[in-house]
C-alpha cells in the first residue's frame, strides 16, 4: 500500500459527460502528479501541482483541468468524455517536487461507451 | 525533450533463469533520476528504485540488481533466479532533477515497459 488513495476504482460512462476524480496523497506530501495510461499512448503525464499551486503541465487535454485544495487532495475533471478517453488515470504524490520518489495510487479505471 | 527506451516489449523465461530489462534514456539535463516501476496483474504501479544521475554505483537489493552506466545512457535491470511472481510489466521512468525539476516540475516520462512472463 502506497498510502496515496483514489476514488473512485472504477467508472463506467457515456460520450459528453463530465467526470471526476479524486486523490488523496500520502500524509505530508506536498506534490500531486495526474498520469494517463492507455494501450495506444503508455504512460502519459498530465499535470503536477505542488501546495496548491500547478508547478508542470504534460499533454493534458483542454477538456481536461485538475485542481490541489488546501488539505492537499486533488481532483481531476474530465468533460466532454469520448471513447478515446478511456483508460487508467493515476495520482502520484511525491514530498516535494524535484526529483523525488513519486508514489502512486491504484489507479481509476475509466471506460467511457 | 526527455525520452525512455525499452527495446524489450516482451520476455519470457522459465522459473529461476535470470533476466535483464533494459533502458536507455535521453536527457539534456546534468541532474536527473531514474527510476523503475513495476506494474503486476493488478493494476498498481510499485516503486523499485530512484538512482540519481551522480550515483553510478550498482545497487542490489536481495534478487533485484541495478547496473547504471552514464557513458552509454542506460539503467538496466536484472532479476536473479526469477519466480511466477516476478511475471508484470516492468517500467523505466526519468526525471529532472535540481532546480529544473523545482522549478519546472519532476514529470515522470516513462518508457513503453517490457512485459515479462516467468513460466513455471
Amino acid at each position: 500500500d502506497s498510502g496515496v488513495t483514489q476514488t473512485p476504482k472504477h467508472l463506467i460512462t457515456a460520450t459528453g459527460q463530465r467526470v471526476t476524480l479524486r486523490c488523496s496523497p500520502r500524509s505530508g506530501d506536498l506534490s500531486v502528479y495526474w498520469y494517463q495510461q492507455s494501450l495506444d499512448q503508455g504512460l502519459q503525464f498530465l499535470i503536477q501541482y505542488y501546495n496548491g499551486e500547478e508547478r508542470a503541465k504534460g499533454n493534458i487535454l483542454e477538456r481536461f483541468s485538475a485542481q490541489q485544495f488546501p488539505d492537499l487532495h486533488s481532483e481531476l475533471n474530465l468533460s466532454s468524455l469520448e471513447l478515446g478517453d478511456s483508460a487508467l488515470y493515476f495520482c502520484a504524490s511525491s514530498s516535494e517536487g524535484g526529483g523525488e520518489t513519486q508514489y502512486f495510487g491504484p489507479g481509476t479505471r475509466l471506460l467511457v461507451l | 525533450a526527455q525520452k525512455v527506451t525499452q527495446a524489450q516489449t516482451e520476455i519470457s523465461v522459465v522459473e529461476k533463469e535470470d533476466v535483464t530489462l533494459d533502458c536507455v534514456y535521453e536527457t539534456r539535463d546534468t541532474t536527473y533520476y531514474l527510476f523503475w516501476y513495476k506494474q503486476p496483474p493488478s493494476g498498481e504501479l510499485v516503486f523499485l528504485i530512484r538512482r540519481n544521475s551522480f550515483d553510478e554505483q550498482n545497487e542490489i537489493s536481495g534478487r533485484y540488481s541495478w547496473n547504471f552506466q552514464k557513458s552509454t545512457s542506460s539503467f538496466n535491470f536484472t532479476i536473479t533466479a526469477s519466480q511466477v511472481v516476478d511475471s508484470a510489466v516492468y517500467f523505466c521512468a526519468l526525471s529532472p532533477g535540481g532546480v529544473a525539476g523545482e522549478t519546472s516540475g519532476s514529470r515522470l516520462t516513462f518508457g513503453e515497459g517490457t512485459q515479462l512472463t516467468v513460466n513455471p
